[in-house]
């Protein structure tokens, strides 16, 4: 079965400095994985998705995330944090039988001035 | 593109009450999915649909939740009668086809539903 695991449930850093949220799967074949994210009273948006074309992977608003087959990751990373990063930030991961979504827990990023 | 629309954004009502939920769906996305989101559990999908079909609804807790989608632009999620434990935020996303591979969800801002 897939799965996915945040392994952080908050992250905080000072704005300009780098972001690191970290996501490890589960998966018995080649998965497609997502990150989305969920500002305060809003729906998640796709900040970016993973299905085998490249490892590294670019998103909206600067993020971006590695596929790691030997290590099971799929951490988030973003070079400068803004104070507009501030949300819950989602890892999922695509079940191949299904197609249904399999959500993290969230991890929730603080960004302070 | 208006998105995914929900409505309405916030709903209190008393136990026992019946509770409607409404969305739209992107125009000319023809799969639709009710998740609830809670802080002990989650996202949880509840149910979806594809071509207006429901496909899977193996999520829906009890059989006082019923979803319905009688066309390609309009859904449905009712809960009758409501429980204070049905308090969540129920989201709505729709995207193009069945396969995540190629077509991302598009998500709605949702609905916070508080049964007191």
């Amino acid at each position: 079965a897939q799965s996915v695991t945040q392994l952080d449930s908050h992250v905080s850093v000072s704005e300009g400095t780098p972001v690191l949220l970290r996501c490890n799967y589960s998966s018995s074949y080649s998965p497609s994985l997502f990150w989305y994210v969920q500002h305060p009273n809003k729906g998640l948006q796709l900040l970016l998705k993973y299905t085998s074309a490249a490892t590294l992977v670019k998103g909206i608003n600067g993020f971006e995330a590695e596929f790691k087959k030997s290590e099971t990751s799929f951490h988030l990373t973003k070079p400068s944090a803004h104070m507009s990063d501030a949300a819950e930030y989602f890892c999922v991961v695509s079940d191949g039988n299904t197609d249904k979504l399999i959500f993290g827990t969230g991890t929730r990023l603080q960004v302070f001035p | 593109d208006a998105g995914v629309i929900q409505s309405p954004r916030h709903e209190v009502t008393e136990m026992g009450q019946e509770v409607t939920l409404r969305c739209k769906p992107i125009s000319g996305h023809n799969s639709l999915f009710w998740y609830r989101q809670t802080m002990m559990r989650g996202l949880e999908l509840l149910i979806y649909f594809n071509n207006n079909v429901p496909i899977d609804d193996s999520g829906m807790p009890e059989d006082r939740f019923s979803a319905k989608m009688p066309n390609a632009s309009f859904s449905t999620l009712k809960i009758q009668p409501s429980e204070p434990r049905d308090s969540a935020v129920y989201f709505c996303a729709s995207r193009f086809g069945l396969s995540s591979y190629n077509s991302p969800l598009h998500f709605g801002n949702g609905t916070r539903l508080t049964v007191t």
